[in-house]
């Protein structure tokens, strides 16, 4: 089975521009979710997908962050515009739906903005 | 909310040594896990833990859910161990509320 896939594992955008990353869950996976890691700290959610739902977005920092997941499979988190304290790795993990099932996570993409 | 805490924050290891890692956390959990952040910045799974004792290569973790700590062994360390060690846990009857995650050991081993 394929694992969770992240694109772009790298990306390297001017402040003020607009970055789209994707997330490809595990098949049959209902959950998704998104973290980041930004400068060195801790790993912060972000938020959360059952299917096509936000389950819990309290961990979004702000209104230049917009996530989709149009029709429950694959989803996008889209800064627009970035700032420079949105550098870090953002990452994406999937789950099925239960209880105590492992979470999966994506390699991460690394988002640098100069 | 829970907390995690992991120690020690940082640690240096001399290559071929051993070392132990803790987790400690607030609150019962339905789900551990325990995973390394290497140092191109990918997160990789170690060990799907809320109990009990696995082990896997020169790794191995150790739940005790009534105590509240899991601990990460990692034996005869290599130089490619380092990075971050992450544990997180999701809150007992939370359902499938996201994993919360500890602050991580920075862990360099040296040749």
């Amino acid at each position: 089975e394929a694992g969770v896939t992240q694109f772009p594992s790298h990306s390297v955008i001017e402040k003020g521009q607009t970055v789209t990353l994707r997330c490809d869950p595990i098949s049959g996976h209902d959950n998704l979710y998104w973290y980041r890691r930004v400068m060195g700290k801790e790993i912060k959610f972000l938020l959360h997908f059952v299917k096509e739902s936000k389950q819990d977005e309290s961990g979004m920092p702000n209104n230049r962050f917009l996530a989709e997941r149009t029709g429950g499979t694959y989803s996008t988190l889209k800064v627009q515009p970035a700032e420079l304290e949105d550098s870090g790795v953002y990452f994406c993990a999937s789950s099925r739906t239960g209880v105590g099932n492992t979470i999966y996570f994506g390699e991460g993409s690394w988002l640098t903005v100069v | 909310g829970i907390q995690v805490e992991q120690s020690p924050p940082d640690l240096i290891l001399q290559e071929g040594a051993n070392s132990t890692l803790r987790c400690n956390f607030s609150d019962s959990v339905n789900n551990l896990q325990w995973f390394h952040q290497n140092p191109w910045g990918q997160l990789i799974n170690l060990f799907y833990i809320p109990s009990g004792t696995k082990q896997n290569g020169r790794l191995s973790a150790t739940t005790v859910a009534t105590e509240r700590y899991s601990l990460l062994y990692i034996s005869s360390s290599q130089t490619t161990d380092s990075g971050v060690y992450f544990c997180a846990v999701v809150l007992l009857n939370s359902g499938n509320t996201p994993l919360v995650f500890g602050k991580g050991t920075r862990l360099s081993v040296i040749a």
